[in-house]
């Protein structure tokens, strides 16, 4: 069964402490991986796709990198402004978007 | 940029009513969906919509319904709401293999 699992569910730190989030994945093929933020009563915001291992994005402090197994994203130097709740969610090849299957998402609070 | 817009940030409705929730996207994407979002539950799967007119069920379609007249909306009805459908309801849309959008979200409380 397709599944996604993101580690920690949740993560303080100071700001400037630079920190991996952990997204798992089993997936028959993967068409692709997906990024969120998600701020508090608001609905998620994308930030990144990627489609094969190896592959890399990054968008400001963010970085996302992705292996067979599992995708990481990197926090560098963060501040205040980046807490919120990061989604994954991944893609089977073949398969719809009503398919896309959401992790439970990682609560990161970064302390000023 | 894709813009999703749900009508309603905040709703309360009584037990009961039927509740009208409207989403409306204006990048002439096929696929629409609804989502439910709940602690430790994440998010879940209502209905989903590839095409005007077509409707699809999705993981927890009981208790709703949906409409999609037209490319640009889709909408998501309660035909008689329940104090268990509180909830943080999401709307999305996307072309076929690119990443789905979302709108802002309407948080319901039904009393």
């Amino acid at each position: 069964e397709d599944q996604v699992t993101q580690s920690p569910e949740a993560l303080r730190l100071q700001e400037g402490e630079s920190s991996s989030l952990n997204c798992s994945y089993t997936v028959s093929g993967l068409r692709g991986l997906f990024w969120y933020r998600q701020d508090p009563g608001k609905g998620p915001e994308f930030l990144f796709t990627l489609y094969s291992a190896g592959e890399e994005k990054e968008k400001e402090r963010l970085k996302a990198t992705l292996t067979k197994k599992e995708s990481f994203l990197h926090i560098t130097a963060p501040k205040p402004e980046d807490s919120a709740t990061y989604l994954c969610a991944v893609q089977a090849i073949g398969s719809r978007d009503d398919k896309i299957i959401f992790g439970k998402g990682t609560r990161l609070h970064i302390l000023p | 940029d894709v813009k999703v817009t749900q009508s309603s940030r905040y709703l309360v409705k009584r037990t009961g009513e039927k509740v009208f929730l409207e989403c409306v996207q204006d990048m002439d994407h096929e696929n629409m969906f609804w989502y439910r979002q709940d602690p430790g539950l994440g998010l879940r799967l209502i209905y989903f919509s590839y095409d005007v007119k077509m409707k699809e069920k999705g993981d927890i379609p009981e208790g709703y319904s949906v409409s999609r007249e037209k490319k640009e909306r889709f909408s998501l009805i309660l035909e008689s709401a329940s104090t268990n459908q509180t909830s943080m309801y999401l709307c999305a849309s996307s072309l076929d293999g690119s990443p789905l959008h979302f709108g802002n979200g309407t948080r319901l409380t039904v009393t």
